[in-house]
């Protein structure tokens, strides 16, 4: 059961480039959400997908974008890296959004920006 | 605004000695409360949900229970490898909002 997976688990990214990280569900999951984890502020969602071809914007939205072209997949991209986006992302999902059951998460990504 | 509030921040035990950790929220319309178990390096691995204040969940030493305004989490006779930090949610608006955790080390 793989579950969530998420690539790569470490980055390092230098102020301004760009990078994609990668997220990849077999659970045939409707709802995929992106959050990022800083010490002590929990989880906060950026963006997220009720279905493919569908997003949209969570807490933290800027300077992130996201697309869902399959039901599996659900890339999130960062388009001009700044310091402040150093923080370990991770991907999740859930049946659909209106479900109440738990989300299931992959295990990050660590990303540096120098 | 919803929030969840966790506390403490972080809590050392020794091994056999039992504990309890409080999620507190605020939500317009609570449809579940989560636990989840995080490991240094991994990703949240879910627990429990709870669905109304009453219930009652348990599995091995931790056991969930939940009111109109707050969870615990209560550990019973600790082993070291239930040192992990715990993460508290609720469902608000169909997105799930996180406390920040509490880091829980025991030691044998």
């Amino acid at each position: 059961n793989a579950g969530v997976t998420q690539t790569p688990k470490f980055q390092v990214l230098k102020t301004g480039q760009s990078m994609t990280l990668q997220c990849a569900q077999d659970m045939n999951h409707e709802y995929m959400s992106w959050y990022r984890q800083d010490p002590g502020m929990g989880l906060r969602l950026i963006h997220y997908s009720v279905g493919a071809g569908i997003t949209d914007q969570g807490e933290v939205p800027n300077g992130y974008n996201v697309s869902r072209s399959t039901t599996e997949d659900f890339p999130l991209r960062l388009l001009s890296a700044a310091p402040s986006q150093t923080s370990v992302y991770f991907c999740a999902s859930r049946r659909s959004r209106g479900s109440n059951q738990p989300q299931h998460f992959g295990d990050g990504t660590r990303l540096s920006i120098l | 605004e919803d929030q969840v509030t966790q506390s403490p921040e972080a809590l050392r035990l020794q091994e056999g000695e039992s504990s309890s950790l409080n999620c507190s929220y605020t939500v317009s319309g609570l449809r579940g409360l989560f636990w989840y178990r995080q490991d240094p390096g991994k990703g949240p691995e879910f627990l429990f949900t709870l669905y109304s204040a009453g219930e009652e969940k348990e599995k091995e030493r931790l056991k969930a229970t939940l009111t109109k305004k707050e969870s615990f989490l209560h550990i019973t006779a600790p082993k070291p490898e239930d040192s992990a930090t715990y993460l508290c949610a609720i469902i608000n608006n169909n997105d799930m909002r996180f406390g920040a955790g509490t880091r829980l080390t025991v030691k044998p």
